[in-house]
């Protein structure tokens, strides 16, 4: 019983490389999320998929791309990482049909020098 | 913009001390939730308040949500080590599917 796998779990980069995190669910919810957290700031939505085939902007969208691939995968790409994006990424799946709450997967921990 | 305020970003008990976090919104919230982080780990879903005035109670953890549903408290009676962790609010707005989070209370106990 998976729930949200991300991966990887753990990535070095250096400014200006790019990368794709991957988040898969098994749950098969329709709306999927991508957080970042950083030290007292909590988490900030960067985009959201209410259901397959849509994607919306978050609260901080900017130098992020996403792909809601199909119903269970929907991944989030750096196209030129910068340190400022240094940072904790989650991704999490709901229903939203009846106010269910989020899954969170464990996190990608993402450095970039 | 549609913000969540979450006070205080950290609190350090004793353990057997109470503990209360408190939510505002500047926007009325169709509905709230309150997620608990533990060091090192992911956000764990604990409770949904939906209606004006609700109250809900999980053991030791008591749930508010304000009558003009712009505000919400989470209030541990009698702290234990194990609650140890950062507690969420995330407030929905009308409307929308989307989620904001306060910035969370970081809460120690000290045993």
């Amino acid at each position: 019983n998976a729930g949200v796998t991300q991966t990887p779990k753990f990535q070095v980069l250096k400014t200006g490389q790019s990368m794709t995190l991957q988040c898969a669910q098994d749950m098969n919810h329709n709306s999927m999320y991508w957080y970042r957290q950083d030290p007292g700031m909590g988490l900030r939505l960067i985009y959201y998929s209410a259901s397959e085939g849509t994607t919306d902007k978050g609260e901080v969208p900017n130098g992020y791309n996403v792909s809601r691939l199909n119903k269970r995968e929907f991944s989030l790409r750096l196209e030129s990482a910068a340190p400022s994006q240094t940072s904790v990424y989650f991704c999490a799946s709901s229903d939203p049909g009846a106010n269910q709450p989020q899954h969170f997967g464990d996190g990608t921990r993402l450095s970039i020098l | 913009g549609q913000q969540v305020m979450q006070i205080p970003q950290y609190q350090h008990v004793q353990e057997g001390e109470d503990f209360t976090t408190y939510c505002n919104s500047s926007t009325t919230l169709s509905n709230i939730q309150w997620y608990k982080q533990r060091p090192g780990g992911h956000p764990v879903f604990l409770i949904q308040l939906v209606k004006s005035g609700e109250v809900k109670k999980q053991k030791r953890l008591t749930f508010q949500f304000g009558e003009a549903k712009k505000n919400s408290s989470l209030h541990i009676t009698a702290t234990q080590t194990t609650d140890v962790g950062t507690y969420f609010c995330a407030g929905k707005f009308s409307g929308t599917y989307k989620y904001i989070f306060g910035t969370g209370t970081r809460l120690k106990v000290l045993a």
